[in-house]
């Protein structure tokens, strides 16, 4: 059975740094791009930041460019987003999705990000 | 960036009754298209790939279509769990964009 489990959520101020990491089990990790999608209160979704399976390719939405980093590291079978200079646009649930073809086939139950002073 | 328009924003109907919800890809994706279901306090669950794929578990009476620029997600006879907000999503290009959503509310 696939699992994905977010953790490292939480309240942060303006500016601030929090990184996200996503536990995957149930599939061979390493074989399989990875993508992280957010979603605002009320919001609709988007797609944040992918990444291959062998953490070659890393993809960014604009929004997070040069603020956001998307890593792997396959022998941990453990997916993360280092996130900095955050700002209160970033508020959102961050999932991590499995799949980085624009289909993803698993999402975990997602990690919450708070940016308020 | 492609930008991808659903329609309607909201939709009204009753159990037992067919729902055609539309996504429209600003420029072609060819059939590099997904659909997901949520509904409150939940994630994302893939439904539909490659625009007529239906994803594991996901019952017949969700089908999906379309290729180019215009895809269709179909319900043949709502479900009472059904009524949730649908989104679409293109894999063809980065950065990858989703829809902004078709809520399907009961009537």
């Amino acid at each position: 059975e696939v699992q994905l489990l977010e953790s490292g959520g939480g309240l942060v101020q303006p500016g601030g740094s929090l990184r996200l990491a996503c536990a995957a089990s149930g599939f061979t990790f390493s074989s399989n791009g990875m993508g992280w999608v957010r979603q605002a209160p009320g919001k609709g979704l988007e797609w944040v930041s992918s990444i291959s399976g062998s953490g070659d390719d890393t993809y960014y939405a604009d929004s997070v460019k040069g603020r956001f980093t998307i890593s792997r590291d396959n022998s941990k079978n453990t997916l993360y987003l280092q996130m900095n200079n955050l700002r209160a646009e970033d508020t959102a649930i961050y999932y991590c999705a499995k799949g980085n073809s624009g289909t993803h086939h698993y999402w975990g139950q997602g990690a919450l990000v708070t940016v308020s002073s | 960036e492609i930008v991808l328009t659903q329609s309607p924003a909201t939709l009204s109907l009753s159990p037992g009754e067919r729902a055609t919800l539309s996504c429209r890809a600003s420029q072609s994706i060819s059939s590099y298209l997904a659909w997901y279901q949520q509904k409150p306090g939940q994630a994302p669950r893939l439904l539909i790939y490659d625009a007529s794929n239906r994803a594991t578990g996901i019952p017949a009476r969700f089908s999906g279509s379309g290729s180019g620029t215009d895809f269709t997600l179909t319900i043949s006879s709502l479900e009472p769990e059904d009524f949730a907000v649908y989104y679409c999503q293109q894999g063809s290009n980065w950065p990858r964009t989703f829809g902004q959503g078709t809520k399907l509310e009961i009537k």
